[in-house]
């Protein structure tokens, strides 16, 4: 089946520095990817939605150049939280639809904590 | 969106079934009905989902209303496995896969 991979699976980072999230679909093409985030105990909040070649569409109150979102291949999108804050600090999750299927597939999430 | 109304929690027995319900008044003609459910610590993953007709899969059963404003999860034999957090989402298919989730079931299994 389909599968989507992030990378790192965690990270720590000091307040200030920027971090780059990956995410990747091994077996299929994603002209489409959608970023959400989650804080601890709370549902899954739609960030962005990524598109191949094109400008992310962000969701309401998600500040775009504090989010950087780059899909520049039909299998990768990144997420790049610039001068991160500790409040920034929370699990971040990809998804994407395989052609064909109108399911989403997510990945495995990359945790972030910021000091 | 359509938007969904699902109990915050709910407790099984292991090797019982499970009913998860989820409420829809709101529900549009195009609106698909999808369940995912995420396990601690790990990405959402889908379950099952459907239109009007009830479904079946390896991971569980979904029944629709005639109405399609409600429908309810069926896991047949609840396992500490199934132990999630169990999301039923709205979704126009039709219009891309862009996917809002709403607070969600968080299930129990008793050994």
């Amino acid at each position: 089946g389909a599968v989507v991979s992030q990378h790192p699976s965690w990270v720590i980072c000091k307040s200030g520095t920027s971090v780059k999230i990956e995410c990747r679909s091994l077996d299929f093409q994603a002209t489409t990817m959608f970023w959400y985030r989650q804080f601890p105990k709370q549902s899954l909040m739609l960030m962005a939605t990524s598109n191949e070649g094109s400008k992310a569409t962000y969701e309401q109150g998600v500040e775009k150049d504090k989010f950087l979102i780059n899909h520049a291949s039909l299998t990768l999108s990144t997420l790049t939280v610039t001068s991160a804050h500790p409040e920034d600090s929370s699990f971040y999750i990809c998804s994407a639809s395989s052609p064909g299927a109108n399911v989403l597939t997510f990945g495995a999430g990359s945790r972030l904590t910021v000091l | 969106d359509a938007k969904t109304t699902q109990p915050n929690s709910m407790e099984s027995n292991e090797e019982e079934p499970v009913h998860l319900p989820c409420n829809h008044s709101t529900i549009s003609g195009t609106d698909y009905i999808h369940w995912y459910r995420q396990l601690p610590s790990q990405g959402p993953e889908y379950v099952i989902h459907g239109l009007t007709s009830n479904v079946n899969n390896r991971m569980a059963s979904l029944a629709i209303a005639e109405d399609r404003k409600s429908s309810t999860l069926i896991l047949h034999r609840a396992t500490l496995r199934d132990a999630a957090v169990y999301y039923c989402i709205l979704r126009d298919d039709t219009g891309g896969f862009k996917t809002i989730f709403g607070a969600g079931t968080r299930l129990f299994v008793k050994a």
